[in-house]
C-alpha cells in the first residue's frame, strides 16, 4: 500500500517564502505530483518529480528525495490568492500509474 | 486551452435513487477517471477507464457504481440505490497515460443525498 503524510495546516504571511512537506512510503515509485486546490474547485497540475532534486517553475519549485521517501513544495513571494490545498499526490510502479492523494495542506495566506 | 468539462455541476437527490454524472473529457486524450472527495477529505481514486474498458477500480468501486462511454465524447458515473455517505464531490479526469504526465480535472459534480 501507500502511505502520504503531509501537514494538515500552514499559515504564511503575504510576500514571504513557504515550503510544504510530504514524506510517503511505496511500494515501488514512478514519480510525485503536486497539485492546487482551491476551495471547491478541482486538483489543479502544479508539478511533477520522478528524479531526485529541485525543479523550479515561476514561484513554485518542488524538490524530492527518493532515498528518504519525501519532497516539499516551496512556494516564494506568496500572494492571497495561494491560498488553498495542497496535494501531494505519488504515483507507485507496480503495474498502475494512478497516483495516490494526500489528505492535502491547507495553506492560509494573511496580508 | 482544452478542458474536461462536468453536468450537471450540483445534483441533489433522494435516497435510494440513481444518478448519471457526466463527463466530457479532452478530446486526444485516451484515459479517464472518477475521483471523489468527500467533505474535509482526500481525493480517492474509483476507476479508470481505457479503451472501452475498465482499466483499474477501487475497492471504493463496488457493485453500486459503473461508468460508459455512450459516445464518442462523453464519459458517464452511474450510482444505483444512492445513500447518504455518497454525498461528495465526484471528479471526472483525462490524461494520455503517460507517467510523467498529469491528468486534467474537471470542475467536479457536488452530488448531496437527502
Amino acid at each position: 500500500g501507500q502511505n502520504i503524510d503531509q501537514p494538515t495546516e500552514m499559515t504564511a504571511t503575504e510576500g514571504a517564502i513557504v515550503q510544504i512537506n510530504c514524506t510517503y512510503q511505496t511500494s515501488g515509485f514512478n514519480g510525485l505530483f503536486w497539485y492546487q486546490q482551491h476551495a471547491g474547485e478541482a486538483p489543479t497540475f502544479l508539478s511533477y518529480n520522478v528524479l531526485d532534486g529541485l525543479e523550479e517553475k515561476g514561484r513554485f519549485s518542488s524538490f524530492l528525495s527518493r532515498s528518504k521517501g519525501y519532497s516539499y513544495l516551496l512556494l516564494k513571494e506568496l500572494q492571497m490568492k495561494d491560498s488553498a490545498s495542497y496535494l501531494c499526490a505519488v504515483s507507485s510502479s507496480g503495474g498502475s500509474y494512478i497516483p495516490t492523494f494526500g489528505r492535502g495542506t491547507s495553506l492560509i495566506v494573511h496580508p | 486551452e482544452p478542458e474536461v468539462t462536468q453536468t450537471p455541476s450540483h445534483q441533489v437527490t433522494q435516497m435510494g435513487q440513481e444518478v448519471i454524472l457526466r463527463c466530457v473529457p479532452i478530446s486526444n486524450h485516451l484515459y479517464f477517471y472518477w475521483y471523489r472527495q468527500i467533505l474535509g477529505q482526500k481525493v480517492e481514486f474509483l476507476v479508470s477507464f481505457y479503451n472501452n474498458e475498465i482499466s483499474e477500480k477501487s475497492e471504493i468501486f463496488d457493485d453500486q457504481f459503473s461508468v460508459e462511454r455512450p459516445d464518442g465524447s462523453n464519459f458517464t458515473l452511474k450510482i444505483r440505490s444512492t445513500k447518504l455517505e455518497d454525498s461528495a464531490m465526484y471528479f471526472c479526469a483525462s490524461g494520455t497515460g503517460d507517467s510523467n504526465q498529469p491528468q486534467h480535472f474537471g470542475d467536479g459534480t457536488r452530488l448531496s443525498i437527502l
